[in-house]
Protein backbone atom coordinates (compact mmCIF):
# COMPACT_ATOMS: atom_id res chain seq x y z
CA UNK A 1 0.00 0.00 0.00
CA UNK A 2 1.61 3.29 -0.97
CA UNK A 3 0.90 5.63 1.60
CA UNK A 4 1.44 9.67 2.03
CA UNK A 5 1.28 10.71 5.72
CA UNK A 6 0.39 13.91 7.11
CA UNK A 7 -0.52 15.31 10.56
CA UNK A 8 -3.95 16.04 10.77
CA UNK A 9 -2.89 19.15 13.20
CA UNK A 10 -4.26 21.85 13.78
CA UNK A 11 -1.60 23.86 13.11
CA UNK A 12 -1.79 27.17 14.61
CA UNK A 13 0.49 29.81 14.17
CA UNK A 14 0.43 33.38 14.73
CA UNK A 15 -0.03 36.27 11.46
CA UNK A 16 3.49 36.88 10.43
CA UNK A 17 5.02 34.08 11.36
CA UNK A 18 6.63 30.92 8.98
CA UNK A 19 3.99 27.69 8.63
CA UNK A 20 5.64 24.90 8.36
CA UNK A 21 3.90 21.97 6.85
CA UNK A 22 5.14 18.32 6.17
CA UNK A 23 4.46 14.87 4.52
CA UNK A 24 6.20 11.59 4.28
CA UNK A 25 5.24 9.17 1.44
CA UNK A 26 6.17 5.66 1.52
CA UNK A 27 7.26 4.90 -2.24
CA UNK A 28 10.75 5.33 -3.29
CA UNK A 29 10.03 5.11 -6.96
CA UNK A 30 7.47 8.45 -6.75
CA UNK A 31 8.87 11.14 -9.03
CA UNK A 32 6.47 14.48 -8.57
CA UNK A 33 5.25 15.90 -5.33
CA UNK A 34 2.20 18.46 -4.98
CA UNK A 35 0.75 20.65 -2.58
CA UNK A 36 -3.30 21.38 -2.81
CA UNK A 37 -5.24 23.72 -0.57
CA UNK A 38 -8.75 23.20 0.51
CA UNK A 39 -10.32 25.93 2.03
CA UNK A 40 -13.51 24.76 4.19
CA UNK A 41 -15.98 23.31 1.60
CA UNK A 42 -14.39 23.80 -1.24
CA UNK A 43 -12.31 21.84 -3.97
CA UNK A 44 -8.40 21.65 -3.35
CA UNK A 45 -6.94 24.30 -5.33
CA UNK A 46 -2.74 23.37 -6.89
CA UNK A 47 -0.61 25.79 -5.18
CA UNK A 48 3.06 24.28 -5.70
CA UNK A 49 4.94 21.18 -6.94
CA UNK A 50 8.66 19.97 -7.12
CA UNK A 51 9.93 17.07 -8.88
CA UNK A 52 13.75 17.65 -7.59
CA UNK A 53 15.40 17.56 -4.52
CA UNK A 54 16.17 20.87 -2.94
CA UNK A 55 14.09 23.60 -2.67
CA UNK A 56 11.41 25.34 -4.77
CA UNK A 57 10.12 28.93 -4.00
CA UNK A 58 7.06 30.56 -5.14
CA UNK A 59 6.06 34.30 -3.42
CA UNK A 60 5.54 32.96 -0.07
CA UNK A 61 5.74 29.51 -0.69
CA UNK A 62 8.69 26.74 -0.74
CA UNK A 63 8.42 23.45 -1.27
CA UNK A 64 11.58 21.11 -0.32
CA UNK A 65 12.34 17.95 -1.34
CA UNK A 66 14.03 15.19 0.40
CA UNK A 67 14.35 12.04 -1.53
CA UNK A 68 16.68 9.67 0.39
CA UNK A 69 14.43 10.58 3.76
CA UNK A 70 11.28 10.03 1.63
CA UNK A 71 9.62 13.88 2.85
CA UNK A 72 8.61 16.76 1.42
CA UNK A 73 7.45 20.12 3.18
CA UNK A 74 5.61 23.35 2.45
CA UNK A 75 6.39 26.70 3.97
CA UNK A 76 4.57 29.47 4.46
CA UNK A 77 6.61 32.82 5.12
CA UNK A 78 4.21 35.84 6.59
CA UNK A 79 1.18 33.80 7.34
CA UNK A 80 -1.91 35.51 6.77
CA UNK A 81 -5.73 34.73 7.97
CA UNK A 82 -6.57 33.73 4.35
CA UNK A 83 -3.84 31.04 4.48
CA UNK A 84 -6.43 29.09 6.95
CA UNK A 85 -7.16 26.31 5.11
CA UNK A 86 -6.21 22.51 5.10
CA UNK A 87 -3.27 21.32 3.04
CA UNK A 88 -3.13 18.26 1.31
CA UNK A 89 -0.01 16.47 -0.10
CA UNK A 90 0.13 14.47 -2.94
CA UNK A 91 2.56 12.24 -4.56
CA UNK A 92 2.77 10.61 -7.68
CA UNK A 93 3.65 6.83 -7.21
CA UNK A 94 5.52 5.30 -10.18
CA UNK A 95 1.92 4.09 -11.61
CA UNK A 96 1.37 7.22 -12.37
CA UNK A 97 -1.19 7.95 -10.02
CA UNK A 98 -2.02 10.42 -7.23
CA UNK A 99 -1.85 9.76 -3.54
CA UNK A 100 -2.85 12.19 -1.46
CA UNK A 101 -2.45 12.59 2.49
CA UNK A 102 -5.29 13.20 5.03
CA UNK A 103 -3.98 16.87 5.27
CA UNK A 104 -3.29 19.48 7.80
CA UNK A 105 -5.57 21.92 9.16
CA UNK A 106 -3.72 25.12 9.61
CA UNK A 107 -5.06 28.22 11.68
CA UNK A 108 -3.43 31.52 11.34
CA UNK A 109 -4.25 33.96 14.05
CA UNK A 110 -4.42 37.27 13.87
CA UNK B 1 -6.67 28.54 -20.48
CA UNK B 2 -8.36 25.28 -19.55
CA UNK B 3 -11.10 25.05 -17.25
CA UNK B 4 -12.94 22.27 -15.64
CA UNK B 5 -16.99 22.71 -15.18
CA UNK B 6 -18.93 20.22 -12.54
CA UNK B 7 -22.56 20.24 -11.50
CA UNK B 8 -24.67 20.19 -9.76
CA UNK B 9 -22.81 22.05 -6.64
CA UNK B 10 -25.13 20.47 -4.39
CA UNK B 11 -27.47 17.54 -4.39
CA UNK B 12 -29.92 15.83 -1.78
CA UNK B 13 -31.46 12.34 -2.87
CA UNK B 14 -33.43 9.74 -0.76
CA UNK B 15 -32.13 6.16 -0.43
CA UNK B 16 -32.25 3.87 -3.33
CA UNK B 17 -33.02 7.08 -6.16
CA UNK B 18 -30.57 6.96 -9.08
CA UNK B 19 -27.53 9.05 -9.72
CA UNK B 20 -25.77 11.24 -12.14
CA UNK B 21 -23.01 13.58 -12.26
CA UNK B 22 -21.61 15.35 -14.91
CA UNK B 23 -17.84 17.08 -15.39
CA UNK B 24 -16.31 18.29 -18.59
CA UNK B 25 -12.90 19.88 -19.33
CA UNK B 26 -12.45 22.91 -21.81
CA UNK B 27 -9.28 24.02 -23.69
CA UNK B 28 -7.54 20.84 -23.53
CA UNK B 29 -8.24 17.46 -25.54
CA UNK B 30 -7.41 13.80 -24.28
CA UNK B 31 -7.37 14.62 -20.86
CA UNK B 32 -6.91 12.23 -17.95
CA UNK B 33 -10.28 12.44 -16.04
CA UNK B 34 -10.81 11.39 -12.57
CA UNK B 35 -14.07 10.87 -9.94
CA UNK B 36 -13.03 11.27 -6.40
CA UNK B 37 -14.86 11.23 -3.40
CA UNK B 38 -14.44 12.68 0.42
CA UNK B 39 -15.93 12.06 3.03
CA UNK B 40 -16.87 14.52 6.04
CA UNK B 41 -13.20 15.25 7.79
CA UNK B 42 -11.80 12.33 5.47
CA UNK B 43 -8.99 12.68 2.61
CA UNK B 44 -9.70 11.86 -1.02
CA UNK B 45 -10.40 8.54 -2.34
CA UNK B 46 -10.29 7.93 -6.03
CA UNK B 47 -13.07 6.25 -7.24
CA UNK B 48 -12.30 5.90 -11.50
CA UNK B 49 -9.57 7.36 -13.57
CA UNK B 50 -9.74 7.54 -17.60
CA UNK B 51 -7.54 7.82 -20.07
CA UNK B 52 -9.81 7.68 -23.19
CA UNK B 53 -13.35 7.65 -24.67
CA UNK B 54 -14.76 4.48 -23.37
CA UNK B 55 -11.60 3.68 -20.82
CA UNK B 56 -12.58 3.63 -17.61
CA UNK B 57 -10.90 1.89 -14.39
CA UNK B 58 -12.51 1.72 -11.19
CA UNK B 59 -10.20 1.61 -7.74
CA UNK B 60 -12.95 0.48 -4.98
CA UNK B 61 -15.68 -1.84 -5.62
CA UNK B 62 -18.73 -0.04 -4.99
CA UNK B 63 -22.51 0.91 -6.40
CA UNK B 64 -21.63 3.49 -8.48
CA UNK B 65 -20.11 3.68 -12.13
CA UNK B 66 -18.31 5.96 -14.30
CA UNK B 67 -18.77 6.35 -18.06
CA UNK B 68 -16.58 8.82 -20.66
CA UNK B 69 -19.12 9.15 -23.66
CA UNK B 70 -16.87 12.24 -24.95
CA UNK B 71 -13.31 13.00 -24.70
CA UNK B 72 -14.03 15.88 -22.25
CA UNK B 73 -16.75 14.80 -20.80
CA UNK B 74 -17.29 12.29 -17.42
CA UNK B 75 -19.97 11.08 -16.14
CA UNK B 76 -20.74 9.14 -12.36
CA UNK B 77 -23.50 7.35 -11.97
CA UNK B 78 -25.76 5.10 -9.52
CA UNK B 79 -29.17 2.57 -10.17
CA UNK B 80 -29.63 2.89 -6.24
CA UNK B 81 -27.72 5.05 -3.73
CA UNK B 82 -26.97 3.90 -0.50
CA UNK B 83 -26.59 6.22 2.71
CA UNK B 84 -22.91 5.26 2.39
CA UNK B 85 -22.50 7.31 -0.65
CA UNK B 86 -22.75 10.60 0.59
CA UNK B 87 -19.84 13.34 0.15
CA UNK B 88 -17.95 15.76 -1.42
CA UNK B 89 -17.57 14.26 -4.94
CA UNK B 90 -14.69 15.64 -7.08
CA UNK B 91 -13.42 15.72 -10.87
CA UNK B 92 -10.15 16.07 -12.00
CA UNK B 93 -8.65 16.30 -14.91
CA UNK B 94 -4.61 16.19 -15.81
CA UNK B 95 -2.66 16.30 -19.33
CA UNK B 96 -1.50 13.07 -20.63
CA UNK B 97 1.90 12.34 -19.99
CA UNK B 98 4.04 11.23 -16.82
CA UNK B 99 3.53 13.22 -14.03
CA UNK B 100 1.07 15.43 -14.61
CA UNK B 101 -0.79 17.66 -11.80
CA UNK B 102 -4.33 17.15 -11.59
CA UNK B 103 -7.00 19.93 -11.34
CA UNK B 104 -10.20 19.78 -9.91
CA UNK B 105 -13.60 20.99 -10.52
CA UNK B 106 -16.14 22.86 -7.92
CA UNK B 107 -17.12 19.75 -6.27
CA UNK B 108 -20.16 18.24 -6.10
CA UNK B 109 -22.12 17.99 -2.32
CA UNK B 110 -24.40 14.85 -2.22
CA UNK B 111 -26.59 14.06 0.62
CA UNK B 112 -28.43 10.80 1.46
CA UNK B 113 -31.55 11.12 3.11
Amino acid sequence: QKEVEQNSGPLSVPEGAIASLNCTYSDRGSQSFFWYRQYSGKSPELIMFIYSNGDKEDGRFTAQLNKASQYVSLLIRDSQPSDSATYLCAVHNAGNMLTFGGGTRLMVKP
Amino acid sequence: SQTIHQWPATLVQPVGSPLSLECTVEGTSNPNLYWYRQAAGRGLQLLFYSVGIGQISSEVPQNLSASRPQDRQFILSSKKLLLSDSGFYLCAWSGQGSYQPQHFGDGTRLSIL
